[in-house]
């Protein structure tokens, strides 16, 4: 059974500039989750798709978005990126969301994003 | 605003030796705990988790204690060994507590660094 992959891996941008990473859940997995992981913060949630809807969401500006698509796949978008938004993003994937039980969430490798 | 802490930065044991790895909480709202393990350059890694209706949970070497009245929880690895070497992660979850507005969303500590020496 593939795991939750996303690309890209690495990328570099510059500040002003907008960044879109993806992500594929495990298959038959509906819900996805992103993360942000930083030195100073740790991990952080920004928000969790389920159905091409977004249920939940964490305390991040309006610069930060996503969306879901119909297969589950998801994408986020930074936009006007801050030399602050350099870090590790993380998505995670589960059957519903719930978080626990069999719904624990199952991480990819994350997109390291470094803002120059 | 904390909610999980992790106090100890890192963690240095021998091989075969008890590893434990402490997590406090804040939130009383909190009802599902979570231990993740992370590799440099990989995703966090589910190792064992703990319901609130429980104060423990095993699963081969590893052991989650959970204690509510003091809002702390525990994991034991033993006998460590040299592959357990890793960044652990304590996360909590408010399931039934929260309506559900908890969807995917987890509340991290800081994490520990443990290094396990053969």
């Amino acid at each position: 059974k593939a795991g939750v992959t996303q690309t890209p891996r690495y990328l570099i941008k510059t500040r002003g500039q907008q960044v879109t990473l993806s992500c594929s859940p495990i298959s038959g997995h509906r819900s996805v989750s992103w993360y942000q992981q930083t030195p100073g913060q740790g991990l952080q949630f920004l928000f969790e798709y389920f159905s091409e809807t977004q249920r939940n969401k964490g305390n991040f500006p309006g610069r930060f978005s996503g969306r879901q698509f119909s297969n589950s796949r998801s994408e986020m978008n930074v936009s006007t990126l801050e030399l602050g938004d350099s870090a590790l993003y993380l998505c995670a994937s589960s059957a519903s969301g719930g978080s626990s039980g069999a719904n624990v969430l199952t991480f990819g490798a994350g997109s390291r994003l470094t803002v120059l | 605003d904390q909610q999980v802490k992790q106090n100890s930065p890192s963690l240095s044991v021998q091989e075969g030796r008890i590893s434990i790895l402490n997590c406090d909480y804040t939130n009383s709202m909190f009802d599902y705990f979570l231990w993740y393990k992370k590799y440099p350059a990989e995703g966090p890694t589910f190792l064992i988790s703990i319901s609130s209706i429980k104060d423990k949970n095993e699963d081969g070497r590893f052991t989650v204690f959970l204690n509510k009245s003091a809002k702390h929880l525990s994991l034991h690895i033993v006998p460590s060994q040299p592959g357990d070497s890793a960044v652990y992660f304590c996360a909590a979850s408010a399931v039934a507590n929260a309506g559900g507005t908890s969807y995917g969303k987890l509340t991290f500590g800081q994490g520990t660094i443990l290094t396990v020496h053969p």
